[in-house]
């Protein structure tokens, strides 16, 4: 079965340090989203994006965030100043035409 | 976002016992959605619900979309060890941003 990609697997940084996370989409997929699970909580959604353009946000969403996708392949989270709240699990999320949403395995983020 | 209640949070259970689980909401769904989570992986589909009132099987998985769009069950029959691990239900308006539960975390005794 076809698999959302995410590097890298661990990410360590020091608060205040920018940080991008990436994403490798199934390849005919059009919607591509981001979200995170903080240790023992929910998954929360972050940013859906679809059409070079983020399609919905939430409020954690904030400047501090940002998604791009730089070529036709990767979809990248970049969080320009890391604060110690934001240690999370990240997950990139991608589907196609009405189908289903794939989860990637997610990139465990610490700041410290 | 929409809250969604789901319980309970945790459960032990024996080898072979069924399972329940349900999700509860103040605010409707399109399309409710049970996920399972092993570590260290993302969120894999189990099972997805799309009409009001409908019931779902997927092997030993049954769920069912409640007649009100608030609310879901999941049921697993016959548990086995590899049932181990966080099931999390969704709910989806028409946009496909998902709103989780908190999860309920399964442990199978042998």
């Amino acid at each position: 079965e076809p698999e959302v990609t995410q590097t890298p697997s661990h990410q360590v940084t020091q608060m205040g340090q920018e940080v991008i996370l990436r994403c490798v989409p199934i390849s005919n997929h059009l919607y591509f989203y981001w979200y995170r699970q903080i240790l023992g909580q929910k998954v929360e959604f972050l940013v859906s994006f679809y059409n070079n353009e983020i399609s919905e946000k939430s409020e954690i969403f904030d400047d501090q965030f940002s998604v791009e996708r730089p070529d036709g392949s990767n979809f990248t989270l970049k969080i320009r100043s890391t604060k110690l709240e934001d240690s999370a699990m990240y997950f990139c999320a991608s589907r196609g035409w009405g189908e289903k949403l794939f989860f990637g395995s997610g990139t465990q983020l610490s700041v410290l | 976002g929409q809250q969604l209640n789901q319980s309970p949070q945790s459960m032990f259970i024996q080898e072979g016992e069924d399972v329940s689980m349900n999700c509860t909401s103040s605010s409707i769904f399109n399309t409710w959605l049970w996920y399972k989570q092993d570590p260290g992986e993302g969120p894999v589909l189990l099972i997805a619900l799309y009409k009001a009132g409908e019931l779902t099987s997927n092997g030993r998985l049954t769920a069912q979309f409640g007649i009100t769009r608030k609310d879901s069950f999941l049921n697993i029959s016959a548990s086995i060890p590899s049932d181990v691990g966080i099931y999390f239900c969704a709910g989806q308006l028409n946009d496909y941003k998902l709103s989780f539960g908190a999860g309920t975390t399964v442990t199978v005794r042998a």
